[in-house]
């Protein structure tokens, strides 16, 4: 079945120090992925995307993703955590077929410690 | 868990009719609901804000008559696309806020409009 999975429901970091969130996919196709951020009182914001191109992607706010198609994960990266980054973040899938839903984890909640 | 529930996950509809989606807090309230709409491996775009007993806030180039968006309860939004045409064939998605934080999404309805 197609699916993806955020590993971890919760990850608390401190300020200034490195951030991993991870997302790992189950898919036939090749899929376009996603990593989306939603603030407090606000909807989803898209940070990335991954449309077969180049597999690591760029996105705002000093994020970025690799996918490894190996390991069918995407995981998100910050060198350094900002207090603004404190936020739920999910990964999202096109996962192919004909229909072409969209598939989301379940988030993962950000907690940045000063 | 929290779950959402979307209705109809998948329809096909004539150029000129108008088609309703539901999206549904099972076991939970949502003052917030968010409906977003996805292209192909495209990324979400937010469509509307519907808080509920009051106007959805629709953003910017989203037009309000074509998309009519009801909140009567906190457990249920509808989008109607009023006249659909083959443009507006797309992956509607919404999701909903627990309490002020956490957001649950619905599986998302395909809409063909032939």
């Amino acid at each position: 079945a197609q699916s993806v999975t955020q590993l971890d429901s919760h990850v608390s970091v401190s300020e200034g120090t490195p951030v991993l969130l991870r997302c790992n996919y189950s898919s036939s196709y090749s899929p376009s992925l996603f990593w989306y951020v939603q603030h407090p009182n606000k909807g989803l914001q898209l940070l990335l995307k991954y449309t077969s191109a180049a597999t690591l992607v760029k996105g705002i706010n000093g994020f970025e993703a690799e996918f490894k198609k190996s390991e069918t994960s995407f995981h998100l990266t910050k060198p350094s955590a900002h207090m603004s980054d404190a936020a739920e973040y999910f990964c999202a899938a096109h996962l192919g077929g004909s229909q072409g839903n969209l598939i989301f984890g379940k988030g993962t909640k950000l907690s940045v410690k000063p | 868990g929290a779950v959402v529930s979307q209705h109809p996950s998948w329809v096909i509809c004539k150029s000129g009719t108008s088609v309703k989606i539901e999206c549904r807090s099972l076991d939970f309230q949502a003052t917030t609901m968010f409906w977003y709409r996805q292209f192909p491996k495209q990324s979400l775009m937010l469509m509307a804000t519907s808080n509920e007993g009051s106007k959805a806030t629709y953003e910017q180039g989203v037009e309000k008559d074509k998309f009519l968006i009801n909140h009567a309860s906190l457990t249920l939004s509808t989008l109607t696309v009023t006249s659909a045409h083959p443009e507006d064939s797309s992956f509607y998605i919404c999701s909903a806020r627990q309490g002020g934080e956490k957001l649950f999404f619905g599986s998302g309805t395909q809409l063909s409009v032939l």
